[in-house]
């Protein structure tokens, strides 16, 4: 199957930090990643979608201003955390696809802890 | 609206039980996607079958078997002689855009 790599894997930061968080998809051509969080014993949350070369679309309720997205190449998207918060703690995972009916491939998870 | 019911919030099954995950959806579209995700204690989800709307066969991995029956719009997975390395969450889920997910059942197999 294809593989979707993430890094880092766990972060500790301090209170008003930024936090970047990479999503690269190691096999193939991703023309549209997905940023998902997890609350633990929670089911994932679609955070935002974003396709290579063109501006994120968000989700109701999440802040574009805080989670900035950038999927400058088909292999390649980044998530950042602006300004964290220890609220912002919690499970991202990103996935990515090669297209529109295609399955989407998740990566292994990024642990955020912000104190 | 798109929706994924998985009813079944744990399960706990002694080891080589067989034991069933239950999974209903709902959508308005004749065309759609339905999946199967397993996510270990390490986080990483792992995917396991994708099924299109137009083919209601029945499939058989190993010791995964899935029944697809869209008359009662249920995607159903069944673990034959399950092993505690089968414990895990399991996210059943719908695409067309983009996916929605079940909100999981916890599977505890028990040596």
């Amino acid at each position: 199957g294809a593989v979707v790599s993430q890094h880092p894997s766990r972060v500790i930061c301090k209170s008003g930090t930024s936090v970047k968080i990479e999503c690269r998809s190691l096999d193939f051509q991703a023309t549209t990643m997905f940023w998902y969080r997890q609350f633990p014993k929670q089911s994932l949350m679609l955070m935002a979608t974003s396709n290579e070369g063109s501006k994120a679309t968000y989700e109701q309720g999440v802040e574009k201003d805080k989670f900035l997205i950038n999927h400058a190449s088909l292999t390649l998207s980044t998530l950042t955390v602006t300004s964290a918060h220890p609220e912002d703690s919690s499970f991202y995972i990103c996935s990515a696809r090669s297209g529109f009916q295609e399955t989407q491939y998740f990566g292994p998870g990024t642990r955020l802890l912000v104190l | 609206a798109q929706k994924v019911t998985q009813a079944q919030t744990e399960i706990s099954v002694v080891e080589k039980e067989d034991v069933t995950l239950d999974c209903v959806y709902e959508t308005r579209d004749t065309t759609y996607y339905l999946f199967w995700y397993k996510q270990p204690p390490s986080g990483e989800l792992v995917f396991l079958i994708r099924r299109n709307s137009f083919d209601e066969q029945n499939e058989i991995s190993g010791r995964y078997s899935w029944n697809f029956q869209k008359s009662t719009s249920s995607f159903n997975f069944t673990i034959t002689a399950s092993q505690v390395v089968d414990s895990a969450v399991y996210f059943c889920a719908l695409s067309e855009a983009t996916l929605v997910f079940g909100k999981g059942t916890r599977l505890s197999v028990i040596a």
